[in-house]
C-alpha cells in the first residue's frame, strides 16, 4: 500500500485538459513543499516533470502544471497530447525517516 | 552528456547478495546527494536510501534497513547499494537517482531477480 493515493487511471481526449489527485497527509504533503510529479513511459526511467509543487525542470513543456491544497497536490497537463499518454507517480518528502514517499501511480490514457 | 548508468543486476538466490553500482558522467557528481529507488514488476515507484554528496548522512527505508548499504567514491563517480539477505519480495528494478527533495535525473535501471 503506497504513502500516498492517487486514483489509479485517468483519461482525456487529444488537446483536452486532465488533472490527477495526490492526498497524502500532515507529515508528507501537507507538511513540506516539496511535492513532485513523475512520468513514466513503458519500460522506461521515470521523468521529473514538477518539483517542489509548481516547479517545472528545463525542458518539461508548459502545459504541465502542479499545485497544493492541505494535504492534497495536484498534476494538471493542458492541451493533452498522444505522448502524454504514460503512468504519472507522485512523490513527497517526509522527513528523514521516510525521506521520498510516492503514490501508487495513475494510468493516463489519451483518447 | 549528463547521465546515470546502472549495473550489477541479475538473478540471486533467496539469502544470497548482490552489489549494484551506478556511475555517474557529465557533471560534478560530487555536489549531489543522491538516492536508491525501486519498482517491482507491475507495481510502483519505491524510495530505498539516501546518500548525501559528502556521505556524511544517510538514510534507509525500513523495509531495507538492516540489510541494504548505500556508499559512494566521488572519487570515481560512483554510487553502490550492497543488498544482503535478500528476499522473493526484494525482486524489482533499481533505479539511481540525483537530487535533495527530488529526483532531477535517473538511471535507466537495472533488474535484480531472487528467486530459487
Amino acid at each position: 500500500q503506497s504513502a500516498l493515493t492517487q486514483p489509479p487511471s485517468a483519461s482525456g481526449s487529444l488537446g483536452q485538459s486532465i488533472t490527477i489527485s495526490c492526498t497524502g497527509t500532515s507529515s508528507d504533503v501537507g507538511g513540506y513543499n516539496y511535492v513532485s510529479w513523475y512520468q513514466q513511459h513503458p519500460g522506461k526511467a521515470p521523468k521529473l516533470m514538477i518539483y517542489e509543487v509548481n516547479k517545472r525542470p528545463s525542458g518539461v513543456p508548459d502545459r504541465f502544471s502542479g499545485s497544493k491544497s492541505g494535504n492534497t497536490a495536484s498534476l494538471t497537463v493542458s492541451g493533452l497530447q498522444a505522448e502524454d499518454e504514460a503512468d504519472y507517480y507522485c512523490s513527497s518528502y517526509a522527513g528523514s525517516n521516510k525521506y521520498w514517499v510516492f503514490g501508487g501511480g495513475t494510468k493516463l490514457t489519451v483518447l | 552528456e549528463v547521465q546515470l548508468v546502472e549495473s550489477g543486476g541479475g538473478l540471486v538466490q533467496p539469502g544470497g547478495s548482490l552489489r549494484l553500482s551506478c556511475a555517474a558522467s557529465g557533471f560534478t557528481f560530487n555536489v549531489y546527494n543522491m538516492n536508491w529507488v525501486r519498482q517491482a514488476p507491475g507495481k510502483g515507484l519505491e524510495w530505498l536510501s539516501y546518500i548525501s554528496s559528502g556521505s556524511v548522512t544517510i538514510y534507509y527505508a525500513d523495509s531495507v534497513k538492516g540489510r541494504f548499504t548505500v556508499s559512494r567514491d566521488n572519487a570515481k563517480n560512483s554510487l553502490y547499494l550492497q543488498m544482503d539477505s535478500l528476499r522473493a519480495e526484494d525482486t524489482a528494478v533499481y533505479y539511481c537517482a540525483r537530487g535533495y527533495r527530488s529526483g532531477d535525473l535517473w538511471g535507466q535501471g537495472t533488474l535484480v531477480t531472487v528467486s530459487s
